[in-house]
């Protein structure tokens, strides 16, 4: 079955600090792939996609990405981490098949930087 | 419109009510989607229109639910004799059918609680 997962249900980090959200996915083909963030009492936000090209793609905020297709991980990271990055992530992948727009998500890892 | 609407972004009902929530995507996003967030919880997918392709409606929990999408437009998601296990945010999301593009853009969301 095609999933994607978020092994750490939580990530602990102090301030300035780096961080790592990691994830693995289990696709079959090539999909495109994202990071969505969750503030607390808001919405879900794009953060940053791949599609193709530059395994290490930069988004929102100064979150990064690192495709690895060996391993079939797209781990989030940032070099120094804020307590306003406090929140809760998920990863999601657009299934690769034609015709097709689905997306599966991560189950979500919360984010926690501590002052 | 400038983003996804969702209403209301409240709802509370008594167990055994039918509610109907509805979804108004960006103009031109061919894809739309539900999901639901249980507190805490991640995402989980429930169904997803295309165009005028066949809906995919995988991930609906029971019969109780259904959800209708008019054209490219307006889309609402109902549900019928209400469960105390049904309170969660509804999230809808649409999204272009090309590679550029957040992928999913959410709405806010409606806040369901069954009484």
């Amino acid at each position: 079955a095609q999933s994607v997962a978020q092994p750490e249900d939580q990530v602990n980090v102090a301030e300035g600090n780096p961080l790592t959200v990691k994830c693995t996915y289990s696709v079959s083909g090539n999909p495109y792939l994202f990071w969505y963030v969750q503030y607390p009492n808001r919405g879900l936000q794009f953060l940053l996609k791949y599609i193709t090209g530059d395994n290490l793609v930069k988004g929102s905020y100064g979150f990064e990405a690192e495709f690895n297709k060996s391993q079939t991980s797209f781990h989030l990271k940032k070099p120094s981490a804020l307590v306003s990055d406090s929140a809760l992530y998920f990863c999601a992948v657009r299934l690769p098949l034609s015709g097709t727009y689905k997306y599966i998500f991560g189950t979500g890892t919360r984010l926690k930087v501590l002052a | 419109g400038a983003g996804v609407s969702q209403s209301p972004s409240n709802k509370v009902t008594e167990k055994g009510k039918d509610v109907e929530l509805r979804c108004d995507p960006i103009s031109g996003h061919t894809a739309l989607y539900w999901y639901r967030q249980r507190l805490g919880q991640g995402l989980e997918f429930l169904i997803y229109f295309q165009g005028n392709s066949a809906p995919d409606k995988s991930g609906l929990p029971s019969d109780r639910f259904s959800a209708e999408r008019t054209g490219e437009s307006v889309s609402t998601l109902t549900i019928q004799r209400t469960q105390q296990e049904d309170s969660a945010v509804y999230l809808c999301a649409s999204s272009e059918l090309t590679g550029g593009g957040p992928g999913n853009t959410f709405g806010s969301g409606t806040r369901l609680t069954v009484v």
